[in-house]
């Protein structure tokens, strides 16, 4: 089945500069990442998601790219907040939706 | 609102209770999903049901019981837990092959 390896565990970053989470997954057939957020007490919440036919997605100060050959994706947050702070999640899924098998989470920690 | 209720949001129980989990969504979804989420691990994937057939149970222990009575409702049956059972499970649903989970809040639940 589906692993998915999620790295690094914790980061912080000054208010402003750039934070950037990676993950690896092992199923060639999965071919949906989604990327959530979960803050801290809260449910987590889609933030941005790529599917396989595409390489990188951007909205707004969030990207995802994605390299199907390494079998890894990436989430890239610009110009950090404070509200940015919280628990991220990687997930893939060979449904195209259906079952996610999520990475461990990284914890982002903004400093002001 | 994210259309996903769950009840109780915390539940305590000693070793030989049993107790229910309802999870409820009202989104027109037509797949539901129950993980497990401790301190130190990721989203754990335990049970899908996908119109209200169950499609995978991942290896979860018995006294974990799924019930999936229609496509809006999901249940969690515990009986006889173990204190390693104590977490937060989230009731998650999706409409297939869209792909984004939309998440309950959780129910905490600790076993005395």
């Amino acid at each position: 089945g589906e692993n998915v390896e999620q790295h690094p565990s914790t980061l912080s970053v000054q208010e402003g500069d750039s934070a950037v989470i990676k993950c690896t997954y092992s199923d060639s057939a999965s071919n949906y990442f989604p990327w959530y957020k979960q803050e801290l007490g809260k449910r987590p919440q889609l933030i941005i998601d790529i599917r396989s036919n595409v390489g990188e997605k951007k909205d707004q100060r969030i990207a995802v790219t994605l390299n199907k050959t390494a079998k890894h994706f990436s989430l890239h947050i610009t110009e950090t907040q404070p509200e940015d702070s919280a628990v991220y999640f990687c997930a893939a899924s060979p449904n195209q939706g259906g079952k996610l098998i999520f990475g461990q989470g990284t914890e982002l920690s903004v400093k002001p | 609102e994210t259309g996903v209720t769950q009840t109780p949001r915390h539940l305590v129980m000693g070793m030989t209770n049993k107790k229910s989990l309802k999870c409820e969504q009202h989104l027109g979804h037509n797949a539901m999903y129950w993980y497990k989420q401790s301190a130190k691990k990721p989203l754990e994937l335990m049970f899908v049901y996908n119109f209200k057939e169950q499609t995978e149970n991942n290896s979860v222990p018995s006294r974990f019981s799924p019930e999936c009575p229609n496509s809006s409702h999901l249940f969690l049956h515990l009986h006889t837990l173990q204190p390693e059972d104590s977490a937060l499970y989230l009731c998650a649903s999706s409409l297939l092959a869209v792909g984004e989970l939309f998440f309950g809040e959780g129910s905490r639940l600790t076993v005395l």
